[in-house]
């Protein structure tokens, strides 16, 4: 079945630090990828997707590439900010009849001033 | 704002009750899925209504159900519950065919 794997957090970094998330997956055929994130006390909200090898997605300086060779979307942030505190959760999409989405455990990230 | 409510916001509830929870979801998603998030996991798909009927459903016994209304609305009924139960339960609206989901703020059920 599909799977997927992301680093262990928490994760924590001063502001203006670069940040990478690692994210692997597992998936027959050719899933769509995601990146949400979750910020204390709230619901998932889409920070940006990928639906097919080699696409970039990209969002408020947020990107990551569909690798389909390494099965990886990692995520990186070239300066993050306190405000970037937060959940972040890897997750695919296989399609189907009903794109049920697959979530990694998510990372925590903490951005100190 | 992804014009995803969800209600209560939290709920507590002892061990052999039964819960309701409820989600309404802008006009245009009329498929609706469901996920159970556990304190410090990610979410679990329960199951996804479209068109009034279950299309779809994860790892999780039958004493999860739901339902879907005429307007699109949602809820999720568990029966007997137990302390495992305990967790953030999220409600996402799309449209059928389309990969993107859209969260609501997500409904607290304690178990004691």
């Amino acid at each position: 079945g599909n799977s997927v794997t992301q680093m262990e957090g928490p994760v924590t970094l001063s502001e203006e630090a670069f940040l990478t998330i690692n994210c692997t997956y597992t998936a027959t055929g050719y899933p769509s990828l995601f990146w949400y994130v979750q910020y204390p006390g709230e619901g998932l909200q889409l920070l940006l997707k990928a639906t097919k090898a080699d696409d970039k997605g990209s969002n408020k300086g947020f990107e990551a590439t569909y690798r389909k060779e390494t099965t990886s979307f990692h995520l990186e942030k070239g300066s993050v900010q306190v405000s970037d505190s937060a959940v972040y959760f890897c997750a695919l999409s296989g399609g189907g009849s009903n794109y049920k989405l697959t979530f990694g455990k998510g990372t925590l990230l903490t951005v100190n001033p | 704002e992804t014009g995803v409510t969800q209600s209560p916001t939290h709920l507590i509830k002892t061990r052999g009750q039964q819960v309701t929870l409820r989600c309404s979801s802008q006009s245009g998603h009329n498929t609706v899925s469901w996920y159970q998030q556990a304190l410090g996991q990610g979410p679990q798909f329960i199951f996804q209504y479209y068109r009034e009927e279950e299309n779809g459903r994860g790892n999780f016994p039958p004493r999860f159900s739901g339902l879907q209304f005429p307007n699109y609305s949602s809820e999720l009924n568990v029966n007997a519950l137990e302390l495992d139960d305990s967790a953030l339960y999220l409600c996402a609206g799309s449209l059928a065919g389309g990969d993107e989901q859209f969260f609501g703020p997500g409904t607290r059920l304690t178990v004691l």
